[in-house]
Parts: structure tokens; sequence; C-alpha cells
């Protein structure tokens, strides 16, 4: 069973621009959640969908955004890059969403300059 | 929010050597994981433990959730354990609010010299 993919592993961006990072899931899994990690702040959830629906949405500005397909892969979209948008972003796949073990794909290290 | 602390943040030990993680959290779960942070930043499962032991060859994990704790133990550590550990927790439904978020500790930084 292919675990959870990333693409693309390193970008690099400049401030003002807008990223699209993808996230396929584990094949069956429903559910896919993101997160920002960075040395100051650590891991941080940014939201999860579930059948095309976003269901949980954390604390981070307007400007990231997401969505997910009918075969379950996932975006998320940051736009006007700031240099403190500089992170790691890690996706999440799993069965429900809820109470069920979580699988992180490889991430994708987004630089912003 | 719950809130979830680790200790030690870091921790130095020689190769053979035993250790223990901990992970405290503020309220109830459904959901606790244990994940090894590798060098290239992906997070790989070690151990889905919202209560009870579990072992898996040299690492073994226990949460006790009556008190709110979850222990990982690692016994004749190797070079290849070097990296950070998070403890993840879910709280049960909450409206909502808990649908596929983790909470994450802040890691402990496990150094193994040879």
């Amino acid at each position: 069973k292919a675990g959870v993919t990333q693409t693309p592993r390193y970008l690099i961006k400049t401030r003002g621009q807008q990223v699209t990072l993808s996230c396929s899931p584990i094949s069956g899994h429903r559910s896919v959640s993101w997160y920002q990690q960075t040395p100051g702040q650590g891991l941080q959830f940014l939201f999860e969908y579930f059948s095309e629906t976003q269901r949980n949405k954390g604390n981070f500005p307007g400007r990231f955004s997401g969505r997910q397909f009918s075969n379950s892969r996932s975006e998320m979209n940051v736009s006007t890059l700031e240099l403190g948008d500089s992170a790691l972003y890690l996706c999440a796949s799993s069965l429900l969403g809820t109470g069920r073990k979580a699988f992180f794909g490889q991430g994708t290290r987004l630089t912003v300059v | 929010g719950i809130q979830v602390e680790q200790s030690p943040p870091d921790l130095i030990l020689q190769e053979g050597a035993n250790s223990t993680l901990r992970c405290n959290f503020s309220d109830s779960v459904n959901n606790l994981q244990w994940f090894h942070q590798n060098p290239w930043g992906q997070l790989i499962n070690l151990f889905y433990i919202p209560s009870g032991t579990k072992q898996n060859g040299r690492l073994s994990a226990t949460t006790v959730a009556t008190e709110r704790y979850s222990l990982l133990y690692i016994s004749s550590s190797q070079t290849t354990d070097s990296g950070v550990y998070f403890c993840a927790v879910e709280r049960p439904y909450a409206g909502g609010t808990s649908y596929g978020k983790l909470t994450f500790g802040q890691g402990t930084i496990l150094t193994v010299h040879p």
C-alpha cells in the first residue's frame, strides 16, 4: 500500500507570490489534514478535509486555504506569501479523521525569500 | 484547547542505554500517537495508543488515560534512534472542532552517541 505522497518536496518562492502544495492520501483514506511546522511554533494544525468538505480549521489567516477532490487528493494554497510562511508543511491521511491513526507524508519545505 | 507537554526537551545517551520519554496532556483524549521525525522531516508512526501498553521491538509505550499521561520507552538505544520524538493527541468529538486535529507536544530531541 502506497504511503502519503506530498509534492513538491522543496519550494522557494518570493514574498507576495502564491503557492500550491499537493497531498495524495493513502488509498481508501477520506480524511486529509494539513500542518505547519516551524522552529518557533512547532506543529500547528491548519485544516482538515473529509469527502471534499472542510470540517475543521485552525487559527491561520485567510491567506491559507485548501480543497479536496473527489479522489481524496488535497491541495493547500497560500496567497501573498510572507517571510514567516517559511516552514515545513505536512499532510496527514486517515480513514475517518477522528479517533484513528494518522499517517504523514514526507512534507513540503517552503522557503519564502 | 488541550495542552500537551513532553519531557525532557533534550536527551543525550550513549548507545546501548535505555530511556523514558513522557507526555502529559490536560484533557481526555480519544487518540494518542507517538511519532519519530526523521532528518528529512517525515513523521514516522511509532504507536497509536490512546490507552494501554504496546510493544514493538526495542520500543514500548504505555498510556494511562485516567491520569493523562503516556510514556515511550526506548531500550538498548542505537544511533539511528536519534531525532525528535513527538506525542500527539486528539480530543473526543467536540462539535466538529476536533476533526482531524492532532495537538502536538514540543517534542523531545534525542541524541544517541556511538
